[in-house]
Order: structure tokens, then sequence, then C-alpha cells
């Protein structure tokens, strides 16, 4: 089966620590995404990498970090200068920007008490 | 400045019925245009897309028009059906080259 998987689908934090959200895709694709989902805000685009060991600022890209080691993989660090890190956090991947369809995973729930 | 506009929150319709959500863009270079659907708590899940050659695009009962003089999209959903109540993202991308920009999304409300 193809697809996108994020694990896990909810996450606790206490506030000031560093959490890393998992994303991994059996999909081939060479482009990966991370959107954050706020109520009445849409989805925001946080950082994307269109090649391995390459990576993008979106627009929301203050207080997150990201790596690509490896194709397949493109996990996300939300810091601890992320001031309102609470939100649904969705990953995706398409075979390069705007080349054609994207698929999401699942999504993370985070909460940082 | 937001390039892909959602002007209406939420928008209910009777089973049955048409349903018609609305998405407009302010840049012209824009040449490929998506509609996702999304449930709660899960992730958005593609419906149908139209390229800017084209102004109609239909998949089942689901279709996207396209006016480019008017940078204007719509999504048609006929008959609409309960298990259609979701929220609905417009999206946009210039091909082979930008990420896609999202709306901010309608909520749809199908009432049996």
């Amino acid at each position: 089966d193809g697809g996108i998987t994020q694990s896990p689908k909810y996450l606790f934090r206490k506030e000031g620590q560093n959490v890393t959200l998992s994303c991994e895709q059996n999909l081939n694709h060479d482009a990966m995404y991370w959107y954050r989902q706020d109520p009445g805000q849409g989805l925001r685009l946080i950082y994307y990498s269109q090649i391995v060991n390459d990576f993008q600022k979106g627009d929301i890209a203050e207080g997150y970090s990201v790596s690509r080691e490896k194709k397949e993989s493109f996990p996300l660090t939300v810091t601890s200068a992320q001031k309102n890190p609470t939100a649904f956090y969705l990953c995706a991947s398409d075979r390069g920007p705007g080349t054609d369809t994207q698929y999401f995973g699942p999504g993370t729930r985070l909460t940082v008490l | 400045d937001q390039q892909v506009k959602q002007n209406s929150p939420s928008l209910s319709v009777q089973e049955g019925r048409i349903s018609i959500l609305n998405c407009d863009y302010t840049n012209s270079m824009f040449d490929y245009f998506l509609w996702y659907k999304k449930y709660p708590a899960e992730g958005p899940t593609f419906l149908i897309s139209i390229s800017s050659i084209k102004d109609k695009n239909e998949d089942g009962r689901f279709t996207v028009f396209l006016n480019k003089s008017a940078k204007h999209l719509s999504l048609h959903i006929v008959p609409s059906q309960p298990g259609d109540s979701a929220v609905y993202f417009c999206a946009a991308s210039v091909l082979g080259n930008t990420p896609l920009v999202f709306g901010k999304g309608t909520r749809l409300s199908v009432i049996a």
C-alpha cells in the first residue's frame, strides 16, 4: 500500500520542550511538505523539500526546523521558539512543486501544555 | 496578502440539491487548480483539478469551473449527499514552479 504515514496521531508536550513529528512516504515522491492547520486559517506552509538534503522555508517557518536525509522521510521539529505550537500538523508529498496532485498524510495533533 | 480566497466560511445545502463552493485568486500566474476535501482530524484528500487551458472538468458528481478572466473557480456537487459534509479547500499553483497555495476552506453541511 502506497501512502504517507505520520506518527503519532496525538502528541502532548510540556512548554519549552522540542518535539519531532515523523513523516514517511513510500510513493517515491521527490517533494515533501509540512503544513500547519489552525481553525479558520486553512493550510499554511511551514517548510518544503524538493530533493534530498535540500529544503526551503514556507510562509511560517519561524520556530520550526526540518531535515531531509532520505527521500522517504521528512521529520519536522517544533522548537521551544515556536510561540503557538498547539495545532494540527499535516505532511504531504508530490513529484515536485506544481507538478501534479499533492497527497497528504493523516496528520498529527500536537498539544503543548 | 491572500492569493487564494474562499470568502464563504460555511455553506448549508439540503440533500439532493446542488452545492456550489467558490474560490477567487489574485495571482494571474496560477495555472493549475485543485480542490481538496477534509474531514476533522484527517488529512485532506484530493477531489478534482483543472488546468488553465480548460474551463471545465467533471468527475462523477463533482465539476470544477474555471473563469480565468474573473480569476474565479467553483466546485459544483450534484446531487449533494450527507457524506459530502466536510471542509473543502481550494488550492492553486504555477505548474512546475511553486508549492500549492491554499484557501482557508469552506465548511459544507449537507442536511438530510
